[in-house]
Parts: C-alpha cells; sequence; structure tokens
C-alpha cells in the first residue's frame, strides 16, 4: 500500500501560469481534502470530497479549483497562479470523518 | 464559523520535563483529533476522543478531552528529543465532513 502520494514534490512558477497538483490514495477512502500550510500556521482547508463526482468550498477556496472524476484521486488546480499561493499543499484522506492519512506534500513557490 | 485554538504557540523544554497543550473550540465537537507533525514532515494521526470527559494514554501521551466537548489537552510526560514537533488539535462539528485544526503548539526538547 503506497497510501496517499502527492505529485509533484516540488514545483515553481511564474505569476500567472497555471498548474494541477494531483493527489492519489490506495484505501478506498471516500473522504479526500486539500490543504494548505504556510509557515508558522496551521492546516487551512482548501476545499474536500465526500466522495466521486462531488466536491466543496472549505475555508480558502478562493484562487483554486478541484475535481474528483475517480474515487482514489482528487486534484487541485491553480488557474492563474499569485505569490499569496506560495505554500506546501497537503492531500488526505479518510473514512468519514475518523483518521485523515496525509500525503507528504507538495511545496509550491510562486515568482 | 468554527474556531479552533491552541495554547501555547510555542514550548522550550529540557529533556525530561513535562509538556501540556491545550485546544479549545468555539462551538461543541463530536469528536477531536490529535496529530503530530516533524519538521519537514507531514502530520500523522495520534488518537480520536469521542466521548464526554474522555481520557486515553500512549505510553507517555495522555490526552482528554472536556466534560463539554469544548476543550481538549495533550501531556507528554518526561519529553524526549523525539517528540519534537508541531502538535495540531483538530475537531469535528456535528454532522459535518471536515476537520477544523487548531493553530498547532510547537515543541522544541533540548538535552
Amino acid at each position: 500500500n503506497a497510501g496517499v502520494t502527492q505529485t509533484p514534490k516540488f514545483r515553481v512558477l511564474k505569476t500567472g501560469q497555471s498548474m494541477t497538483l494531483l493527489c492519489a490514495q490506495d484505501m478506498n477512502h471516500e473522504y479526500m481534502y486539500w490543504y494548505r500550510q504556510d509557515p508558522g500556521m496551521g492546516l487551512r482547508l482548501i476545499h474536500y470530497s465526500v466522495g466521486e463526482g462531488t466536491t466543496a468550498k472549505g475555508e480558502v477556496p478562493d484562487g483554486y479549483n478541484v475535481s474528483r472524476l475517480k474515487k482514489q484521486n482528487f486534484l487541485l488546480g491553480l488557474e492563474s497562479a499569485a505569490p499569496s499561493q506560495t505554500s506546501v499543499y497537503f492531500c488526505a484522506s479518510s473514512y468519514h470523518t475518523n483518521e485523515q492519512f496525509f500525503g507528504p506534500g507538495t511545496r509550491l513557490t510562486v515568482l | 464559523g468554527q474556531q479552533v485554538m491552541q495554547i501555547p504557540q510555542y514550548q522550550h523544554v529540557q529533556e525530561g520535563e513535562d509538556f501540556t497543550t491545550y485546544c479549545n473550540s468555539s462551538t461543541t465537537l463530536s469528536n477531536i483529533q490529535w496529530y503530530k507533525q516533524r519538521p519537514g514532515g507531514h502530520p500523522v494521526f495520534l488518537i480520536q476522543l469521542v466521548k464526554s470527559g474522555e481520557v486515553k494514554k500512549q505510553k507517555r501521551l495522555t490526552f482528554q478531552f472536556g466534560e463539554a466537548k469544548k476543550n481538549s489537552s495533550l501531556h507528554i510526560t518526561a519529553t524526549q528529543t523525539t517528540d519534537v514537533g508541531t502538535y495540531f488539535c483538530a475537531g469535528v462539528t456535528g454532522t459535518a465532513s471536515k476537520l477544523t485544526f487548531g493553530t498547532g503548539t510547537r515543541l522544541q526538547v533540548t538535552l
């Protein structure tokens, strides 16, 4: 079992560029989440999904879009990156609201 | 919206000393979870508390859930350098499908 994997691990973008972060889990979890973590701060929820084909906004959704076309994958998109989106992005999955399993994170820098 | 605060934000202890972090929610929680994040790593689940007044122990770690289910604490007895990291609490409100993470407490342990 790979658990939760994220690609890429690192990325540098210029302002205005777009990119997609991929999260994959092999635990057959219904619930998946995208968080961002800024230095010295906690985890802030961007978007989440409680099942294939469904998504919902979290605490800080502006500037991001998501898609859950397959149960095992949860994609996070940045259409026009801004320096304020420089952060570490974590994906997580869970069986309902029980223990969340986190991926290793993606470190994104927007210049 | 729901807010989850933790105190202290940072604590530096000598190895062997005890450590406690406190978590307070603005709303009643249906369950609370604790996570540990090592420097440069991802959050890892430690425990989940569900019942009012519940106390659980894991070796040197003791977790408590308040009677009103609005606060929780994590106590570490005789800290070791391996305890270094940031400890987050995360709560679920009612039938919500997501966790709200606390602000975290960063623990530094020196010899």
